[in-house]
């Protein structure tokens, strides 16, 4: 049974940067088969993709378009976690942010975080 | 702005029929299999149809999906109160090489 933990702030001031973790169990992080993605839900942009981190004999990392110059996805195999970084952040990215195991879809979900960017 | 284009609400009363649509282009429903998922304020999405039109287990019979060309959709038959809820369509681009949701559908059973 394949089971994500979430951790990590609620509320993070404007300019400094989002950090969460997530912790698998039931799987590897390492798997040559899945992929670890981050993905957040607000009610203005809806789900948006932020971007994954995944390992085929080396490690990958994909991200959204217009995250690219803000984030950092990275795994971490001595804790079986992957973590999202987010940096100068702005009210704009106030949302509740998830992690996922992708196998062609997203089929495992973490209990999500509302983080709230503000003063 | 999401590149895959659902209308922003549907509603029906109970027992009818709903349809939403998902578009996009040759780079992601075009050339790969469109996923739909069900999400409730507060919960995971729930994931309620695979590679355009397969229902996972537990996954109700009223529910049903299709695709052609670069759109998709999603239909709901029977409706029930339980299904209000916003519904996403989600798709891998491969000229992005990431994934793309849909804006999301709110249904609203009247």
């Amino acid at each position: 049974q394949v089971q994500l933990q979430q951790s990590g702030p609620g509320l993070v001031k404007p300019s400094q940067t989002l950090s969460l973790t997530c912790a698998i169990s039931g799987d590897s992080v390492s798997s040559k088969s899945a992929a670890w993605n981050w993905i957040r839900q607000s009610p203005s942009r809806g789900l948006e993709w932020l971007g994954r981190t995944y390992y085929r004999s080396k490690w990958y990392n994909d991200y959204a378009v217009s995250m690219k110059s803000r984030i950092v996805i990275n795994p971490d195999t001595s804790k079986n976690q992957f973590s999202l970084q987010l940096k100068s952040v702005t009210p704009e990215d106030t949302a509740v942010y998830y992690c996922a195991r992708s196998l062609g879809l997203f089929d495992h979900w973490g209990q999500g975080t509302l983080v709230t960017v503000s003063s | 702005q999401s590149v895959l284009t659902q209308p922003p609400s549907a509603s029906g009363t109970p027992g009818q029929r709903v349809t939403i649509s998902c578009s996009g282009s040759t780079s992601n429903i075009g050339s790969n299999a469109v996923i739909w998922y069900q999400y409730l304020p507060g919960t995971a999405p729930k994931l309620l149809i695979s590679n355009n039109n397969e229902r996972p287990l537990g996954v109700p019979d009223r529910f049903s999906g299709s695709k052609s060309g670069t759109s998709a959709s999603l239909a709901i038959s029977g409706l029930q109160s339980e299904d209000e809820a916003d519904y996403f369509c989600a798709a891998w681009d491969g000229s992005l090489n990431g994934w793309l949701f849909g804006g999301g559908t709110k249904v609203t059973v009247l």
